[in-house]
């Protein structure tokens, strides 16, 4: 069971939005840690989605945002494309356990 | 450009120890924590602790401590993670990766996958 709590999965039509959410608590989002994003495309490594909460990396596109409130958070992907079809996982520090904490992870699916 | 390149996979037995190499270059090794992160089969991501390049401190996940060490070479600018007393939960695909100014992960090794089975 994760710190972070993710839906298992969402899923869109091309061209719709979807929004994953994750929630933590009083000791890791809560606490005013960052909340980061990761892609993970079955088979490779993690990519850095988005970073600070609100952050993209150079060359990742502006339909991924992601916001940050109280004790959660959560990613929106707009305009979906098949190349999102990957799990994505949330990831902050918890206080509680000296730890970097990851969600469960949302595996989206593209239909 | 910034690399981390692991090792190929392993096969170990049960009780038995591995250890991953994690080759840095692109950037100025003592520079950035490494940490190692690793997902078993059909599970998600755990976060195994970290290492600083620079002096060689480490902090270790509690459900880690003590069965894991994690050292680097700064001649080679190579850190190393062992895993002790292998069990079957421990097979899984594990990835170094680079810490950033704000504490998320930038760049990742391309992962090595140990499987242990007797």
């Amino acid at each position: 069971q994760s710190v972070l709590t993710q839906p298992p999965s969402v899923s869109g039509a091309p061209g719709q939005s979807v929004t994953i959410p994750c929630t933590g608590s009083s000791s890791n989002i809560g606490a005013g840690y960052d909340v980061h994003w990761y892609q993970m495309v079955p088979g490779t490594a993690p990519k850095l989605l988005i970073y600070g909460n609100t952050n993209r990396p150079s060359g990742v596109p502006d339909r991924f945002s992601a916001s940050k409130s109280d004790t959660s958070a959560s990613l929106a992907i707009t305009g979906l494309q098949a190349e999102d079809e990957a799990d994505y996982y949330c990831q902050s520090y918890d206080i509680s356990l000296s730890a970097w904490v990851f969600g469960g992870g949302t595996k989206l699916t593209v239909l | 450009q910034v690399q981390l390149v692991q090792s190929g996979a392993e096969v170990r037995k049960p009780g038995a120890s591995v250890q991953i190499p994690c080759k840095a270059s692109g950037y100025n090794f003592p520079d950035y924590y490494i940490h190692w992160v690793r997902q078993a089969p059909g599970q998600g991501l755990e976060w195994m602790g970290l290492i600083d390049p620079s002096g060689g401190d480490t902090h270790y996940a509690q459900k880690f401590q003590g069965r894991v060490t994690m050292t680097r070479d700064t001649a080679t600018s190579t850190v190393y993670m062992e895993v002790r007393s292998l069990t079957s939960e421990d097979t899984a695909v594990y990835f170094c990766a680079r810490e950033t100014s704000m504490s998320s992960c930038d760049h990742w090794g391309q992962g090595t996958l140990v499987t242990v089975s007797s």
